[in-house]
């Protein structure tokens, strides 16, 4: 258990809706990624934030978007959702702020587009 | 294409052999890491080797580093079935963008 919580674990809706994917990352730290991955793509990083700034950004599409809280747990949103966004969502947290050290994945979110 | 790239794709070997598995890359690096993931489950951090490092050990793990090949390798010595799983290069871009590029893996399976 690397102590990052992802919720809902699975989710299923159709295309051109919305939903929200929910991340509490381990104790103390305060950087949380969002990693989207595929088939076809592979593991992709999308976003990260540092005790609630947005502080890198990687391959996120503009119908996606991410927020991390005051008390650290982030959000990621993904609207307009296309039979391409099926996927495994990745969260994951470090106490780094900058470089790219040591993660710890949570079990991630299957989202099925249908 | 990919920053990072494993070979081989996948690997089938018994139980108590060691596995070996590669990673090549195309720009210079900070630091290079492995992860292993279960199937469908979360990533698990394996490793980091800085670009100043030749190897390191962790356990049954030893990572080589060749910076001027531009390539990885991780060692698994005397495997067991437990270690049946995804095994995933990442690499820290030096100057470039602000990012951790997996690879696309390497499924290795350990048979009983």
């Amino acid at each position: 258990d690397s102590g990052v919580t992802q919720t809902p674990k699975h989710l299923i809706t159709a295309t051109g809706q919305r939903v929200t994917l929910r991340c509490s990352p381990r104790s103390g730290d305060l950087s949380v990624y969002w990693y989207q991955q595929s088939l076809d793509q592979g593991l992709q990083f999308l976003i990260q934030y540092y005790n609630g700034e947005e502080r890198a950004k990687g391959n996120i599409l503009e119908r996606f978007s991410a927020q991390q809280f005051p008390d650290l747990h982030s959000e990621l949103n993904l609207s307009s959702l296309e039979l391409g966004d099926s996927a495994l969502y990745f969260c994951a947290s470090s106490v780094l702020a900058g470089g790219w050290g040591e993660q710890f994945f949570g079990p991630g979110t299957r989202l099925t587009v249908l | 294409s990919q920053q990072g790239e494993e070979d081989p794709q996948a690997l089938s070997i018994q139980e108590g052999e060691n596995a070996t598995m590669n990673c090549s890359y195309k720009t210079s690096i900070n630091n290079l890491q492995w992860y292993r993931q279960n199937s469908g489950r979360g990533l698990v951090h394996l490793i980091l080797i800085r670009s100043n490092e030749r190897e390191k050990h962790s356990g049954r793990l030893r990572v080589t580093l060749d910076t001027s090949k531009k390539s990885s390798s991780l060692l698994i010595t005397a495997s067991r079935a437990a270690d049946t799983a995804s095994y995933f290069c990442a690499t820290d871009i030096q100057g470039g963008s602000e990012k951790l590029v997996f690879g696309k893996g390497t499924k290795l399976t350990v048979n009983p």
